[in-house]
């Protein structure tokens, strides 16, 4: 079955500075990677997706690249602000339409 | 839109009692229910797949007999823990898949904060 590796487990970047979450998965049949932030707590939110037929997405400060042939996708989030603070999950969508978890990202920002 | 409602938020109670959450999609419909469990600094542990009107499909290792499911409409389903015991405190989410198709993304509920004493 689908596996989703995720890293680091934390990271800690200083306020105004890109930050950096890098996932792979398995299952090369996998095509739908949403992304979500949980704050302490908190339900996890949608942030961003992408689906295989495209390669890169943006929404103002996020994007989410993916690679097929490696089987490798990334969350960027440029001039990060201390509200960016959370836990980040990749996720990809298996073959039964389930979404398999990545272990998470503790993204830090530091004043 | 895409809101999912889960209640209740909190829930403290002794040892031997059952315990029933709800989780509702309030403005859209939902075939597709998912309860997930997640324990502190660990990512959601899905648990089992709600479809409605059919009986759910349990992960392996969740006791089906334990965490019962019912699905019985199109922005409804409930999880109710049986008897449960210190163990069975956790963190539950549920999120709801909207409708028109199976690509479609999750929504998730607050969670359910469990604690058993």
């Amino acid at each position: 079955g689908e596996n989703v590796e995720q890293h680091p487990s934390t990271l800690s970047v200083q306020e105004g500075d890109s930050a950096v979450i890098k996932c792979t998965y398995s299952d090369s049949a996998s095509n739908y990677f949403p992304w979500y932030k949980q704050e302490l707590g908190k339900r996890p939110q949608l942030i961003i997706d992408i689906r295989s037929n495209v390669g890169e997405k943006k929404d103002q400060r996020i994007a989410v690249t993916l690679n097929k042939t490696a089987k490798h996708f990334s969350l960027h989030i440029t001039e990060t602000q201390p509200e960016d603070s959370a836990v980040y999950f990749c996720t990809a969508m298996d073959s039964n339409y389930q979404l398999i978890w990545g272990a998470g990202t503790k993204l830090i920002i530091k004043p | 839109g895409a809101v999912v409602s889960q209640h209740p938020s909190r829930v403290i109670c002794k040892s031997g009692t059952s315990v029933k959450i709800e989780c509702r999609s309030l403005d859209f419909q939902a075939t597709t229910m998912f309860w997930y469990r997640q324990f502190p600094k660990q990512s959601l542990m899905l648990m089992a797949t709600s479809n409605e009107g059919s009986k759910a499909t349990y992960e392996q290792g969740v006791e089906k007999d334990k965490f019962l499911i019912n699905h019985a409409s199109l922005t409804l389903s409930t999880l109710t823990v049986t008897s449960a015991h210190p163990e069975d405190s956790s963190f539950y989410i549920c999120s709801a898949r909207e409708r028109g198709g199976l690509g479609q993304p999750q929504h998730f509920g607050d969670g359910t904060r469990l604690s058993i004493l």
